[in-house]
């Protein structure tokens, strides 16, 4: 089973600033990584596919890269609906497929 | 437009069992496969099970494997899964969504509540 661990748990970030999310794989997964928001109440929202590709109606505020076994989801301009919780999850080896343990971007 | 109904969570003893349903509206179900993804409270996301579009072929977690079964009926458009034998640790909130590697659709999620 691949693991999959982000960091930080909580990142405290200003309106206006830039936040970068980690997601690293136990072992490669290649470019078969998602990325996920969850607010609280809701239901997971795609972000992105294949580490890059953003999702249908994803603000060019977000983007996503690394390939491997390093992946990185950067926010380049926080607003007030994007504090929230993110998650990314692996598509290459499964059965299981895999999700972080997620990361907490709050408000500083 | 498409969307993910989730229904039949509730509260249920230890040892019990209940069925979730899904139905699926503004896209044909059959195009898709399907997962079922839980979110214990407080907890991260963990994939449950999938069903190929044809519902041929079944993947199960290793938490759930013997105890929890997916089906599919695509001329109602509907999904399920039936869990039984069921364990304090399956409470959580219960998600189907669209498989394509990745989750693009999900559903509101339907609670499921394990307790004496």
């Amino acid at each position: 089973e691949i693991v999959m661990t982000q960091s930080p748990a909580t990142l405290s970030v200003s309106p206006g600033e830039r936040a970068t999310l980690s997601c690293r794989a136990s072992q490669s997964v290649s470019s078969n990584l998602a990325w996920y928001q969850q607010k609280p109440g809701q239901a997971p929202r795609l972000l992105f596919y294949g580490a890059s590709t953003r999702a249908t109606g994803i603000p060019a505020r977000f983007s996503g890269s690394g390939s491997g076994t390093e992946f990185t989801l950067t926010i380049s301009s926080l607003q007030s609906e994007d504090f929230a919780v993110y998650y990314c999850q692996q598509y290459n080896n499964w059965p299981p497929w895999t999700f972080g343990q997620g990361t907490k971007v709050e408000i500083k | 437009e498409v969307q993910l109904v989730e229904s039949g969570g509730g509260l249920v003893q230890p040892g019990g069992s209940l069925r979730l349903s899904c139905v699926a509206s503004g896209f044909t179900l059959s195009s898709y496969s399907m997962n079922w993804v839980r979110q214990a409270p407080g907890k991260g996301l963990e994939w449950v099970a999938y069903i190929y579009t044809s519902g041929t072929t079944k993947y199960f977690a290793d938490s759930v494997k013997g105890r929890f079964t997916i089906s599919r009926d695509n001329a109602k458009n509907s999904l399920y899964l039936e869990m039984n034998s069921l364990r304090d640790e399956d409470t959580a909130v219960y998600y189907c969504a669209t498989h394509s590697g990745w989750y693009a659709y999900w559903g509101q999620g339907t609670l499921v509540t394990v307790s004496s």
